[in-house]
């Protein structure tokens, strides 16, 4: 079963600064079947991405994912007021696990 | 436009069973590819998925809960049933439904469309 490891547990940043999220699987993730959320506070999950590196439907460019194997990232490239939340990464194919999420605060 | 809403109780005693409905619209379940999934949420924790149904009654759970969940699909009604047995108050949360496709190899994937969720408290 495979375990994945959100880092940091908690961003600290300004608006305009970059924002690097990792996600760190405890096996290979095949195919790069790999997805990011954001959640906001009393909302439900919203699809980033999905095979790593593919924006999900009126996901804007600022937002990308990279990685294969046991390592993947997500970056936003420059902070707006409305990224600031909790981003959660999943892994999809055989089975369904999701990270334990970090959350990106404003500093 | 996809939407799907979840309802049931609000309140479950420990050792009840609970059965929750996610209604949905803009799919159907009896089209080739469409899927519902269930996800739930403890306070201030992390998503943890629980089970998926697809068009074709394909089924699926979650290892550590599998004993526990049963999920059923009405298409002509546009609704999912999820119940799960034996309720403990770790099993307070949030629970979601959620829209996924099916793009083959045997394989489950992401939830594109969720619900908006709902709270189930377990306590006595």
């Amino acid at each position: 079963e495979t375990a994945l490891t959100q880092s940091p547990g908690t961003l600290s940043l300004s608006p305009g600064e970059r924002a690097t999220l990792s996600c760190r699987a405890s096996q290979s993730v095949s195919s790069s079947y790999l997805a990011w959320y954001q959640q906001k506070p009393g909302q439900a999950p919203r699809l980033l991405m999905f095979g790593a590196s593919s924006r999900a439907t009126g996901i804007p460019d600022r937002f990308s994912g990279s990685g294969s194997g046991t390592d993947f990232t997500l970056t936003i490239s420059r902070l707006e007021p409305e990224d600031f939340a909790v981003y959660y990464c999943q892994q999809y194919g055989s089975s369904l696990h999701f990270g334990g999420g970090t959350k990106v605060e404003i500093k | 436009q996809i939407t799907l809403k979840e309802s049931g109780p609000t309140l479950v005693t420990p050792t009840q069973t609970l059965t929750l409905t996610c209604t949905f619209s803009g799919f159907s379940l009896s089209t080739s590819t469409m899927g519902v999934g269930w996800i739930r949420q403890p306070p201030g924790k992390a998503l943890e998925w629980l089970a998926l149904v697809y068009w074709d009654d394909d089924r699926r759970y979650s290892p550590s809960l599998k004993s526990r969940l049963t999920i059923t699909k009405d298409s002509s009604n546009n609704q999912v049933v999820l119940t799960m047995t034996n309720m403990d108050p770790v099993d307070t949360a949030t629970y979601f439904c959620a829209h996924t496709t099916y793009y083959g190899s045997g394989n489950l994937y992401f939830f594109d469309y969720w619900g908006q969720g709902t709270l189930v408290t377990v306590s006595s």
